[in-house]
């Protein structure tokens, strides 16, 4: 079964706006991992946050990770219409770090 | 460097058929994955190898094998290949798993969408 779910499961917004997705997961981690997907293209890694971290921040993107309640979420500032995408979380398995499982995905639609 | 390249792009089958999903990297990763998108499903793990010799089974692996005999080449194979099979197929790699964690980021490539009638 998959790790992670992910919440909302789309969202529309509009430019200048902030977007905030959440992911919640199963069992013990050492580290989660958030990802991007356009439209008919791959998967491209955005950010990790280990277990022993609480918030981290890269450009407009900001994360946190609770791991009491098991919850991570993703804060995209200022969006733009080019983060139109669908959003993945992922985690390893603390007690099986060979495997990286990825959450069912938030569809982010940002308007002009 | 290409990255992670994956053939074909596209692919239809009749059910019954066999084939091979190719993925190569130029990076020297160690860890490779296959995964399959479904809508509404996100990605699920098939195989998964941590080395060259080396392959374990993920959340599905039912209906496919892999083999690793290089570290840049990690093939996936439909046996008979089944309707349910419909699905769009990713294949990933990244640098080998350190300090007991999957630290590392993936990365992914651009996918086979694959067609079983």
């Amino acid at each position: 079964s998959q790790q992670g779910e992910e919440d909302p499961q789309a969202l529309s917004i509009q430019e200048g706006e902030n977007a905030t997705m959440n992911c919640s997961y199963k069992t013990s981690i050492n580290n989660l991992q958030w990802y991007r997907q356009n439209s008919g293209r791959g998967l491209v890694h955005l950010i990790l946050i280990r277990s022993n971290e609480r918030e981290k921040h890269s450009g407009r993107l900001r994360v946190t990770l609770d791991t009491s309640k098991k919850s991570s979420s993703l804060l995209i500032t200022a969006s733009r219409a080019a983060d139109t995408a669908s959003y993945f979380c992922a985690t390893d398995d603390e007690g099986n770090t060979d495997k990286l499982i990825f959450g069912t995905g938030t569809r982010l639609q940002v308007f002009p | 460097n290409a990255g992670v390249t994956q053939t074909p792009k596209f692919q239809v089958l009749k059910t019954g058929q066999s084939m091979t999903l190719q993925c190569a990297q130029d990076m020297n990763h160690e860890y490779m994955s296959w995964y399959r998108q479904d809508p509404g499903m996100g990605l699920r793990l098939i195989h998964y190898s941590v080395g060259a010799g080396i392959t374990d089974q993920g959340e599905v692996p039912n209906g496919y094998n892999v083999s690793r005999s290089t570290t840049e080449d990690f093939p996936l194979r439909l046996l008979s290949a089944a309707p349910s099979q419909t699905s769009v197929y990713f294949c990933a790699s990244s640098y080998s798993l350190a300090g007991g964690s999957f630290d590392n980021e993936q990365f992914f490539g651009p996918g086979t969408r694959l067609t079983v009638l």
